[in-house]
């Protein structure tokens, strides 16, 4: 069975500090990994994926996402946060060949001026 | 612009009184899904759709019903809402596979229903 878990309801850090928000997860087989990010009002943005290879990924608006197989964790990093960054963080996994996708509860993140 | 159309974007209604919540994509994806969002449970799978004419639950599919008559349409039903459906939806779409093919989904911005 798959599961994400995001241990951190709210993250608050002051701008201009790095970021971090926490995913760890529970697959059989090869992790797909994804973080989306949700702005009030809206649907959930694509922010990057893990697929094989590299464990550092790049994504959108400056994220970056560390995949650590032995811990089972691909937390969401950002170098220097911004109050635009302010929002609701999804991570997600499926694995391959699979048709559904498990979403994390969700982690507010609030970057304080 | 590419994009996926949820129509209504907030529906209020009463227990009992069939309704269909529309989504359409434009970007001719194969894969078509439906969540609800929840406090505290995050986004929950509720139908998918790998192609025209093909559909199959998720996770939580029980009072729900979807069709896939045209692949840029997967309309929700809802034959009798009750009260714990209410929730805010959100449909999304994927090209081939969708996320076990490791495509990212984009989503609609969401319907939000109150059953009373």
């Amino acid at each position: 069975a798959q599961s994400v878990a995001q241990p951190e309801d709210q993250v608050n850090v002051a701008e201009g500090n790095p970021l971090t928000v926490k995913c760890t997860y529970s697959v059989s087989g090869n992790p797909y990994l994804f973080w989306y990010v949700q702005y009030p009002n809206r649907g959930l943005q694509f922010l990057l994926k893990y697929i094989t290879g590299d464990n550092l990924v790049k994504g959108s608006y400056g994220f970056e996402a560390e995949f650590n197989k032995s811990q089972t964790s691909f937390h969401l990093k950002k170098p220097s946060a911004l109050v635009s960054d302010s929002a609701l963080y999804f991570c997600a996994v499926t694995e391959t060949g699979a048709n559904n996708l498990f979403f994390g509860t969700g982690t507010r993140l609030t970057v304080i001026p | 612009e590419a994009q996926v159309t949820q129509n209504p974007r907030y529906l209020i209604t009463v227990t009992g009184k069939k309704l269909t919540v529309t989504c359409s994509q434009n970007m001719n994806h194969e894969y078509m899904s439906w969540y609800r969002q929840d406090p505290g449970l995050g986004l929950r799978q509720i139908y998918y759709s790998m192609n025209v004419e093909v559909t199959d639950k998720g996770d939580v599919p029980e009072g729900y019903k979807v069709s896939r008559k045209e692949k840029r349409n997967f309309p929700l039903i809802l034959e009798s809402p009750s009260p714990n459906q209410t929730s805010l939806y959100f449909c999304a779409s994927s090209l081939g596979r969708g996320p076990g093919s490791n495509q990212p989904q984009h989503f609609g911005d969401g319907t939000r229903l109150s059953i009373l």
